[in-house]
């Protein structure tokens, strides 16, 4: 089974810093990669997601960054605030499917 | 338009009980995904149905069991419980396209625990 190493298991960032956490995936090509985030007691929720064609993309505060060479995507949070503290995962489908292989989580906190 | 429901929210349950979990997907969506959630384990995939037929299964073992109604909803069903199913039970919808839509919503969860 595809397999996606994510980090830092952990961070914590003060208000107004950059959060940057990091996920590698294996040989494998997909459609699209995905990054959920997490509130305590909801499920995930779509925040962002990139195409494999692109490099980059932006959403508001928002960034995923793609290396595609280095197989890695990365998740970029740019003037972070205490609002954006939850959980956040990467993760890559699997084939054609509906299946999605999801990273370990990193838990971001972003203190006032 | 309403979201994922889930029920039941929370349950507890005794080693060697059956549990069954209930998912009603956001209308017009026709696949249902599920996911257990651990703090240990993360995320991972159970199995997903569309159009009533399971499409793809995760590597749980055959006490897990799931179907879909023609509506669309789903059960999913935990049989001889063990401590170490505990765990947030999450249901996910989607159009179903392969992948390509590039989104699962996510209910809330069931949250079993297993005494």
């Amino acid at each position: 089974q595809q397999q996606v190493k994510q980090s830092p298991q952990s961070l914590i960032v003060q208000k107004g810093g950059i959060s940057i956490i990091n996920c590698a995936y294996e040989n494998t090509a997909f459609d699209y990669f995905p990054w959920y985030q997490q509130f305590p007691g909801k499920g995930p929720a779509l925040l962002i997601a990139i195409r494999p064609d692109v490099s980059e993309k932006k959403e508001g505060r928002f960034t995923i960054s793609f290396n595609k060479s280095a197989k890695q995507f990365s998740l970029h949070i740019m003037d972070s605030q205490p609002g954006d503290s939850a959980t956040y995962f990467c993760a890559t489908p699997q084939g054609g499917s509906e299946k999605l292989v999801f990273g370990k989580g990193t838990k971001l906190t972003v203190n006032p | 338009k309403a979201g994922v429901t889930q029920t039941p929210r929370y349950l507890i349950k005794t080693r060697g009980q059956q549990v069954t979990l209930s998912c009603s997907p956001i209308s017009g969506h026709r696949s249902v995904s599920w996911y257990q959630q651990t703090p240990g384990q993360g995320l991972q995939f159970l199995f997903e149905y569309f159009s009533e037929t399971q499409r793809n299964k995760g590597n749980f073992p055959g006490r897990f069991s799931g179907r879909q109604f023609s509506n669309s909803r789903s059960e999913m069903n935990v049989s001889t419980l063990e401590l170490g199913d505990s765990a947030l039970y999450l249901c996910a919808s989607s159009l179903g396209r392969g992948g390509r839509t590039g989104e699962l919503f996510f209910g809330e969860g069931s949250r079993l625990t297993v005494l």
